[in-house]
């Protein structure tokens, strides 16, 4: 059955460095999304992309946020300047046409900065 | 603003007995609701959705869930509870304050199944 994948599993990096999550959404899908999870705390979204540009994104997707699928099969997320606060799960999904079906995620990127 | 509560940090339930975890919602108009299990380093996993139609939707691994309008609930349930149920299980909406597919979460609820 058809996944989506995301690398690195575990990222560590310094305080002000940008670093870049990526995934595979599954191969048909359209509509992709990445969520967070700070310990403890609920998934939130951050992002929506369709049709190559951003439809919607949250207030904690800020300037130092982007998105971008490069080379169409590839869904990256980049935090240009990393914060102790962005410290947490990151989570790719995506859905087949059709956004209101049910999303399919990624086992996540757990981002620590230090 | 849509959101979603799950009252239950955790539900502890013994096996073959009957499980509930129990989620509202509040939003205007009719959502559309989700439940996801997350299995430790798993990603989240679908379990079942309510979109319209029959309040009572069946889902994966013999989960079902009730859309109940007027309590604004959306409870997920299993007849008879396994072991491997254990997980942290979220209710979600959508659909409603923008057409993106946008998830809003609630803050999870930790099911328990002991022997």
């Amino acid at each position: 059955e058809p996944e989506v994948t995301q690398t690195p599993s575990h990222q560590v990096t310094q305080m002000g460095q940008e670093v870049i999550l990526r995934c595979v959404p599954i191969s048909n899908h359209l509509y992709f999304y990445w969520y967070r999870q700070i310990l403890g705390q609920k998934v939130e979204f951050l992002v929506s992309f369709y049709n190559n540009e951003i439809s919607e994104k949250s207030e904690i997707f800020d300037d130092q946020f982007s998105v971008e699928r490069p080379d169409g099969s590839n869904f990256t997320l980049k935090i240009r300047s990393t914060k102790l606060e962005d410290s947490a799960m990151y989570f790719c999904a995506s859905t087949r046409p059709g956004p209101l079906g049910e999303q399919f995620f990624g086992p996540g990127t757990r981002l620590t900065v230090l | 603003a849509q959101s979603v509560a799950q009252p239950e940090d955790q539900v502890n339930v013994a096996e073959g007995n009957p499980l509930t975890v129990k989620c509202t919602y509040s939003v205007s108009g009719n959502p559309y609701l989700f439940w996801y299990v997350q299995y430790p380093n798993r990603g989240l996993q679908f379990l079942l959705k309510y979109i319209t139609g029959d309040n009572l939707v069946k889902g994966s691994y013999g989960f079902e869930a009730e859309f109940n309008k007027s309590q604004t609930s959306f409870h997920l349930k299993k007849p008879s509870a396994l072991v491997s149920d254990s997980a942290l299980y979220f209710c979600a909406s959508s659909g409603l304050s923008s057409n993106t597919g946008k998830l809003i979460f609630g803050q999870g609820t930790t099911l328990q199944v002991k022997p």
